[in-house]
C-alpha cells in the first residue's frame, strides 16, 4: 500500500534560518506532489507541485523554494526564513493515471513551522 | 479559475444531532469534487469524492454528500453527529490537468457539544 512520510513534525526556527522539509512517498510511482500551506485559521494555499523529476510550478511568488531531486520525494526549502513563513505545511500524492484526477489526494501528517 | 467557498466558517452542534455543511464551486465544467476532514495538528483524510454517476455519494464514518449541478453545490451531511467529529472541513474541487490540483475551500470548523 502506498503511504507518504512527512518530517520533522514541528519545527522552530528563527528569523533568517534556513529551511528544508522533506517528503517522501512509498508504494507508487511517478506520483504527482504537492506542498500546501494552512496559515492559523486559514484554508489551504498551494504552493508548489511536480509532475516528475525535476519539474516544479510555483503557484504564490514567495520566499520559499522546491524541489525534487527523486521521483518519490520533493523537498521544500528556504534559504532565509520570514515571520511570514510560519504555519502548517502539509505535503501530498495523487497517482497519475491518464491524468486522472479523481483519486483525490492523500496526505502527509504535517510539519508545524514557527518562525520566531 | 476554479473556486470554492464554504460559507460557513464555524458550525456548533450537539452529539445526536444532524450536521449540514455547505460547499459551493465555481467552475465552467463539472468538477471533481472532494470533502476532506482535518482533526487538530494532523493532515487531511478524504471522506468522500464525486466526479460522475449517483449524485448522492456515501463517505467514510458515516458522511455522506449531494452534488447539485443547478445549484454548484456539494454539501456534506451526517444524520447524526459523534463528538469524534469535532474537526475541520473541508471541501475540494479538482480539474483534470496538468498537476491535477485540487483547490480548497476555506474550511468549517465544526464543535461538536455534549
Amino acid at each position: 500500500s502506498q503511504t507518504i512520510h512527512q518530517w520533522p513534525a514541528t519545527l522552530v526556527q528563527p528569523v533568517g534560518s534556513p529551511l528544508s522539509l522533506e517528503c517522501t512517498v512509498e508504494g507508487t510511482s511517478n506520483p504527482n506532489l504537492y506542498w500546501y500551506r494552512q496559515a492559523a485559521g486559514r484554508g489551504l494555499q498551494l504552493l508548489f507541485y511536480s509532475v516528475g523529476i525535476g519539474q516544479i510550478s510555483s503557484e504564490v511568488p514567495q520566499n520559499l523554494s522546491a524541489s525534487r531531486p527523486q521521483d518519490r520525494q520533493f523537498i521544500l526549502s528556504s534559504k532565509k526564513l520570514l515571520l511570514s513563513d510560519s504555519g502548517f505545511y502539509l505535503c501530498a500524492w495523487s497517482p497519475t493515471i491518464l491524468g486522472e484526477v479523481s483519486y483525490g489526494y492523500t496526505f502527509g501528517s504535517g510539519t508545524r513551522l514557527t518562525v520566531v | 479559475a476554479q473556486s470554492v467557498t464554504q460559507p460557513d466558517i464555524h458550525i456548533t452542534v450537539s452529539e445526536g444531532a444532524s450536521l449540514e455543511l455547505r460547499c459551493n464551486y465555481s467552475y465552467g465544467a463539472t468538477p471533481y469534487l472532494f470533502w476532506y476532514v482535518q482533526s487538530p495538528g494532523q493532515g487531511l483524510q478524504l471522506l468522500l469524492k464525486y466526479f460522475s454517476g449517483d449524485t448522492l455519494v456515501q463517505g467514510i464514518k458515516g458522511f455522506e454528500a449531494e452534488f447539485k449541478r443547478s445549484q454548484s453545490s456539494f454539501n456534506l451531511r451526517k444524520p447524526s453527529v459523534h463528538w469524534s467529529d469535532a474537526a475541520e472541513y473541508f471541501c475540494a474541487v479538482g480539474i483534470k490537468a496538468a498537476g491535477n490540483k485540487l483547490t480548497f475551500g476555506g474550511g468549517t470548523r465544526v464543535l461538536v457539544k455534549p
